[in-house]
Parts: structure tokens; sequence; C-alpha cells
């Protein structure tokens, strides 16, 4: 069945660090790829989002390309900020209109 | 423009009692799905109701129930409660029921079941 695999956690950086999360995905046909952020004590809040193979999604300096090639939805930042710590989901959005999350991963940033 | 709403934003049961959470779907959207969120968990798929009929369930039992009604939206419902069922339950909407339809995430609903 369909499922997506992120990094683990916790990531910790300092402030102004380069950010990679990693998210590979299995699916059958061709799925969204969305990430999602969780801050502490709320609910999960759209990142970015792609609909088709070499789609980049971006938004608040967040990037991340759709690879078709590699079932790949990686996340990246150049520059991070204190106040980017959150929990981050890779999700994918299956056919059936569900939506199919990773297990989180935890990014720390210190100043 | 109004998010997602959900209520109670707490919520404390005992073993074998039942709950009713709620949900309110951002305007303009007809499709509401339900997650469950276990401590430090992805959340997991629950069931989608799509202008008022079920349309897809994930692997839980029938003691999950939900409803939405003509103003979209939407009721949870746990039967039974189990110590298990103790999440956060999150509830969001979208524009339609397919898999490129994005889906908006109210602020959840926490469930403690003792």
């Amino acid at each position: 069945g369909d499922s997506v695999t992120q990094m683990e956690g916790p990531v910790t950086l300092s402030e102004e660090a380069f950010l990679t999360i990693n998210c590979t995905y299995t699916a059958t046909g061709y799925p969204s790829l969305f990430w999602y952020v969780q801050y502490p004590g709320e609910g999960l809040q759209l990142l970015l989002k792609a609909t088709k193979a070499d789609d980049k999604g971006s938004n608040k300096g967040f990037e991340a390309t759709y690879r078709k090639e590699t079932t790949s939805f990686h996340l990246e930042k150049g520059s991070v900020q204190v106040s980017d710590s959150a929990v981050y989901f890779c999700a994918l959005g299956a056919w059936t209109g569900k939506l199919i999350f990773g297990q989180g991963t935890t990014l720390q940033v210190k100043p | 423009e109004t998010g997602v709403t959900q209520s109670p934003t707490h919520l404390i049961k005992t073993r074998g009692q039942q709950v009713t959470l709620r949900c309110s779907s951002q305007s303009g959207h007809n499709t509401v799905s339900w997650y469950q969120q276990a401590l430090g968990q992805g959340p997991q798929f629950i069931f989608q109701y799509y202008r008022e009929e079920e349309n897809g369930r994930g692997n839980f039992p029938p003691r999950f129930s939900g409803l939405q009604f003509p103003n979209y939206s939407s009721e949870l419902n746990v039967n039974a409660l189990e110590l298990d069922d103790s999440a956060l339950y999150l509830c969001a909407s979208s524009s339609g029921q397919r898999g490129t339809d994005t889906q908006y995430f109210g602020p959840g609903t926490r469930l403690t079941v003792l």
C-alpha cells in the first residue's frame, strides 16, 4: 500500500544553518505531495505542496521538489531561524482522497 | 474567512464512555476528513465525508462513526472508549475529495481516556 518515510529526528541546527529533511514515498498512481508543520500544542499547517512530477513547492523560504524518479520530496531551507523549530510532516495525497503521513521530524534550531 | 474550528479543545473521559467531537469546515469547503494523532506519531486517517456521505474509511473499528451536516460541519463519535483512544483528533476540510485537494486542519481536540 501507499506509504511515506521520513528521516528520523530530532534534527538540531544552529540558526542560519541549511536544512534538509528527507522524505520518500511509495504509491500507486501519481499522488500529490505535501509538507505540513506542527507547532507545540497546535494543529497542522500546510507549508507547501506539489501535484505532479518536477513541480517545486515553496513557501516562507522552504522548498521541495517532486522527484518521481527517486520517489522523493525532500524539504529544504537555506537559512533556518529559531522560529522554525517545530515538527515537520511529509504527506501523500492518495487517489482515494486521504492523506498518508510520515512519522514526523522534529526540528530544533538553537540561537 | 474563518478557518477550520474544532470543539472541545480538551476532553477527559473514562473507559467505556462515549464521546462526540465537532468540526466546522472552512467556508466554501464540502469535504471533511478526520485523523487520529497519537503522541509522537503522524496522523492516521479515520474517515472522510463528502457532501454528507462517507467517502472512505481507514483501519478503525466501527465504534468510530461520523456524520456530516448540510452546512458541511461534521461530528466524530467514539463509543466504548478504550485507553488507546487517547490522542489528538484532527479535523481537516477541503474543497473536494481528491488527493490533489489541499486539506486544511483545525487545532484539534485532545482526548484523554482514563
